[in-house]
């Protein structure tokens, strides 16, 4: 019974195409994140939202639309891939952001753009 | 602007002795400091964590230890185990925002 959950867990796919990663919570969390791990395993916070609401957006080029459709789910839209968007994309979420301190993970999804 | 840095990106340390693992960071609003244990092909896993406010918190074999003035966190692991090793990452939470390190490989020697 995972806590935080994404699919697909790799995905390979050419450049220029369109593709979504899922992620749903059952911790009944207000909080949701997107963070991208790259190829120098740095991980770095993409969005937040909070009770469906977007939060943060750190600079993130539009091509990356989070979906928020309640609060347990946040789905991540990538548009008109580019070789550069390869990495792992690591869904989490808190209860209260930066309250008991405790980001919970999911198992990844790694994006590989040919 | 790397707001939060793990310098060493690995360590090796003998089975049953400390390891000692490293952070620094600079954003002075952080409320809480973290740190997460990764296995590879898995999520950062949640280890330990301390307030602000705390200069020290311990869980079992972890203490976290903070020095607001000197703007560094330590994870203490005593005695290490080889199921230790792993990437341990620290991070530095405000509203909304979790800030990582960029990871220290620490490989327990048995």
């Amino acid at each position: 019974d995972t806590a935080v959950s994404q699919t697909p867990k790799y995905l390979v796919t050419q450049m220029g195409n369109d593709k979504s990663i899922k992620c749903e919570q059952n911790l009944g969390h207000d909080t949701m994140y997107w963070y991208k791990q790259d190829s120098k395993k740095f991980l770095k916070i993409m969005f937040s939202y909070n009770n469906k609401e977007l939060i943060i957006n750190e600079t993130v080029p539009n091509r990356f639309s989070p979906k928020s459709p309640d609060k347990a789910h946040l789905n991540l839209h990538i548009n008109s891939l580019e070789l550069g968007d390869s990495a792992v994309y690591f869904c989490a979420s808190s209860q209260e952001p930066g309250a008991t301190g405790e980001l919970f993970f999911g198992e990844g999804s790694r994006l590989t753009v040919l | 602007d790397q707001q939060v840095k793990q310098n060493s990106p690995s360590l090796s340390v003998q089975e049953g002795r400390i390891s000692i693992l490293n952070c620094d960071y600079t954003n002075s609003m952080f409320d809480y400091f973290l740190w997460y244990k990764k296995y590879p092909a898995e999520g950062p896993t949640f280890l330990i964590s301390i307030s602000s406010i705390k200069d020290k918190n311990e869980d079992g074999r972890f203490t976290v230890f903070l020095n607001k003035s000197a703007k560094h966190l330590s994870l203490h692991i005593v005695p290490s185990q080889p199921g230790d090793s792993a990437v341990y990452f620290c991070a530095g939470a405000g509203t909304y925002k979790y800030i990582f390190g960029t990871g220290t490989r620490l490989k327990v020697l048995a």
